[in-house]
């Protein structure tokens, strides 16, 4: 199985600042690799998926890249409705396996 | 619009099996795979398998292989996730996901499943 690790697992940041999650695969994953954002109570909300498109209707705050085993969603200006849990995922094999998730917090 | 209907929560014994339902409306059904997706209360995310509705072609996780079942219902547009010989570490809640080349662009809205006796 791939795994996914994905840091840091909290993140304690302000509104404005610009924060960047990371996630490693054990393995090469090609561009299989998608965000999702979580918040208390809800559904998971994809945000990217294909390393870096970003789903309609997502800011263009966020945004994500990387290659191979390492990569990152980047939120570029941290709004108030940005404090979640993200995930990523990859569905490069099967299984298909999720990060840990990194919760946001705010400073 | 695309919605994924789930049913209602269920309490299980151990040792019992439990169904949950997941009934597509707004698409073309037959045209996009279903992922099962399970999560424990404030924990991640598990990936448990998924189905074909063309054909009902499935692949599982190892972990679940030989008490999981996926079906669907092609006449309703339902999708079923069975699973079996439930423990305590199968309390969590299910999600179906549709795929549409990459998991996860539309989510039903979840079934909790607690085993307790």
């Amino acid at each position: 199985d791939i795994q996914m690790t994905q840091s840091p697992s909290v993140m304690s940041a302000s509104v404005g600042d610009r924060v960047t999650i990371t996630c490693r695969a054990s393995q090469a994953i090609s561009h299989y690799l998608a965000w999702f954002q979580q918040k208390p109570g809800t559904v998971p909300k994809r945000l990217i998926f294909a390393v870096s498109t970003l789903q309609s209707g997502v800011p263009s705050r966020f945004s994500g890249g990387g290659s191979g085993t390492e990569f990152t969603l980047t939120i570029s200006s941290l709004q108030p409705e940005d404090f979640a849990t993200y995930f990523c995922l990859q569905h490069f094999s099967f299984p298909y396996t999720f990060g840990e998730g990194t919760k946001l917090e705010i400073k | 619009q695309v919605q994924l209907a789930q049913s209602g929560a269920e309490v299980k014994a151990p040792g019992a099996s439990v169904k949950v339902s997941c009934k597509a409306f707004g698409y073309a059904f037959l045209n996009f795979y279903m992922h099962w997706v399970r999560q424990v209360p404030g924990q991640g995310l598990e990936w448990i398998g998924l189905i074909n509705p063309r054909g009902s072609g499935t692949t599982y996780a190892q972990k679940f292989q030989g008490r999981v079942t996926m079906t669907r219902d092609t006449s309703t547009s339902t999708m079923y996730l069975e699973l079996s010989s439930l423990t305590s570490e199968d309390t969590a809640v299910y999600f179906c996901v549709r795929s549409s080349g990459t998991p996860g662009d539309y989510w039903g809205q979840g079934t909790l499943v607690t085993v307790s006796s």
